[in-house]
């Protein structure tokens, strides 16, 4: 159980483009999901909180109408990087908490397989 | 404020050795969470355990072991017997109250590297 997906898990655009990255809870519910960006051989820096029916929640430095999340259902978010630059290249992780609903362990975030951006 | 400390940048080994990777924290807050992931070269963070803080006994799965000490604020992960596939970077996280235990904070990681 506690399975999350990402799609796709590698994009390639030009510069200006904007690119669209889908999470998906697959089999358990998640009123919250989470955006994280990782630079090579670096941790994780969340980006932004997204709350399913609500705004998303963005963490400092954080450029909101770059990074446009929607949380449409208790099963997917999108996270939207608009007008991409070179300098949004990264690899970008979703995660989805696990509130207990499904059985499984509670609190705690599971991760998707990550999408690697490359923006030319 | 919350801390995660990983000291270890990267740890290399020959398969079937042990290893033990260190996890420090700081917290003021009573109750918390603290979690390891896993990282392989594919990328996806692989959850391994959670542990909330008024549970101290030390947990073991197969070839791997928690050893969870409140004193030293230490949360400690131990591969027995390494095995070519541990080669990851692992990840040490805590969640505390002051997020409704919805962020984790991340420590740097640490890159194991399992020879054979």
């Amino acid at each position: 159980g506690a399975v999350v997906s990402q799609h796709p898990s590698r994009v390639i655009c030009k510069s200006g483009t904007s690119v669209k990255i889908e999470c998906r809870s697959l089999d358990f519910q998640a009123t919250t999901m989470f955006w994280y960006r990782q630079f090579p051989k670096q941790s994780l820096m969340l980006m932004a909180t997204s709350n399913e029916g609500s705004k998303a929640t963005y963490e400092q430095g954080v450029e909101k109408d770059k990074f446009l999340i929607n949380h449409a259902s208790l099963t997917l978010s999108t996270l939207t990087v608009t007008s991409a630059h070179p300098e949004d290249s990264s690899f970008y992780i979703c995660s989805a908490r696990d509130e207990g609903l499904s059985g499984s362990a509670s609190d705690t975030q599971y991760f998707g397989p990550g999408t690697r951006l490359t923006v030319l | 404020a919350q801390k995660v400390t990983q000291a270890q940048t990267e740890i290399s080994v020959v398969e079937k050795e042990d290893v033990t990777l260190d996890c420090v924290y700081e917290t003021r807050d009573t109750t918390y969470y603290l979690f390891w992931y896993k990282q392989p070269p594919s990328g996806e963070l692989v959850f391994l355990i959670r542990r909330n803080s008024f549970d101290e006994q030390n947990e073991i799965s197969g070839r791997y072991s928690w050893n969870f000490q409140k004193s030293t604020s230490s949360f400690n992960f131990t591969i027995t017997a390494s095995q070519v596939v541990d080669s990851a970077v692992y990840f040490c996280a805590l969640s505390a109250p002051n997020t409704g235990f919805q962020k984790l904070v991340f420590g740097t990681g640490t890159r194991l590297l399992v020879s054979p």
